[in-house]
C-alpha cells in the first residue's frame, strides 16, 4: 500500500463548480500535512497546510481526519486558473516529504 | 532571492554517458532533497541531504550519487546513464520542521536515449 493515495482525475467541472478531492495517508503517526500545486510542466508549490481543525485560504478549505486518516481540499467557485495538479504531502521523518501521485483538475468554460 | 536554480532545464544523453546536475539555494536551508517525477509515479525521493557533510538514500538511488558541495549546492550525478532514468529531476530545499514549506527548483527534463 503507498504512504499516500489519491484519485489521480482527471476531475472536469465547469467554472464556478465547487470540486473536493479526497487522500489517504497508511503512517498514523503522521504530524502535519500540505496541499501543493504542481501546474503543466512547472515544480510543485505550496498551496496551503493542513491543520487538525481544519482551515480556510480564500476559496479553498482543507480539512484533517485523523480517525480515518484522510485529508480533503475543496475549492469553492473554481476559476479556469484553478487548472492543474494537486498533490497531497505528509511529512514523514528525518524532514523528508511523502508526496501523493496528485490529482488533476480541469476547470472548463 | 533566487530561492532554487537547477541547471541544465534540459538534457539529452546516449546510455552509458555520464552527467551532473546542479542545484543551489540561497536561503540558507539546512536540509536539501533529488526528487524524480515520473507520469503515474509522482515524485519519488533519489537522495536527500539533512545539513552540509551528510547526505542519505531516499526511495530510489540506485544509479545515482550526491555530494553536497556546501550549504547552498548539492548536486546529482548520473555515472552510467539508462533509459530508465529519463524523468524529470526537482531539486527541493527546506528549513526544517514539520510546518515548513519545501521550496522546489524549476526542474531538469532528462532524456536518455
Amino acid at each position: 500500500r503507498k504512504e499516500v493515495e489519491q484519485d489521480p482525475g482527471p476531475f472536469n467541472v465547469p467554472e464556478g463548480a465547487t470540486v473536493a478531492f479526497n487522500c489517504t495517508y497508511s503512517n498514523s503517526a503522521s504530524q502535519s500535512f500540505f496541499w501543493y500545486r504542481q501546474d503543466c510542466r512547472k515544480e510543485p508549490k505550496l498551496l496551503m497546510s493542513v491543520y487538525s481543525s481544519g482551515n480556510e485560504d480564500g476559496r479553498f478549505t482543507a480539512q484533517l481526519n485523523r480517525a480515518s486518516q484522510y485529508i480533503s481540499l475543496l475549492i469553492r467557485d473554481s476559476k479556469l486558473s484553478d487548472s492543474a495538479t494537486y498533490l497531497c504531502v505528509v511529512y514523514g521523518s528525518f524532514q523528508k516529504l511523502v508526496f501523493g501521485t496528485g490529482t488533476r483538475l480541469l476547470v472548463s468554460p | 532571492n533566487a530561492g532554487v536554480t537547477q541547471t541544465p532545464k534540459f538534457q539529452v544523453l546516449k546510455t552509458g554517458q555520464s552527467m551532473t546536475l546542479q542545484c543551489a539555494q540561497d536561503m540558507n536551508h539546512n536540509s536539501m532533497y533529488w526528487y524524480r517525477q515520473d507520469p503515474g509515479m509522482g515524485l519519488r525521493l533519489i537522495y536527500y541531504s539533512a545539513s552540509e557533510g551528510t547526505t542519505d538514500k531516499g526511495e530510489v538511488p540506485n544509479g545515482y550519487n550526491v555530494s553536497r558541495l556546501n550549504k547552498r549546492e548539492f548536486s546529482l550525478r548520473l555515472e552510467s546513464a539508462a533509459p530508465s532514468q529519463t524523468s524529470v529531476y526537482f531539486c527541493a530545499s527546506f528549513t526544517g520542521g514539520q510546518y515548513n514549506e519545501q521550496f522546489f527548483g524549476p526542474g531538469t527534463r532528462l532524456t536518455v536515449l
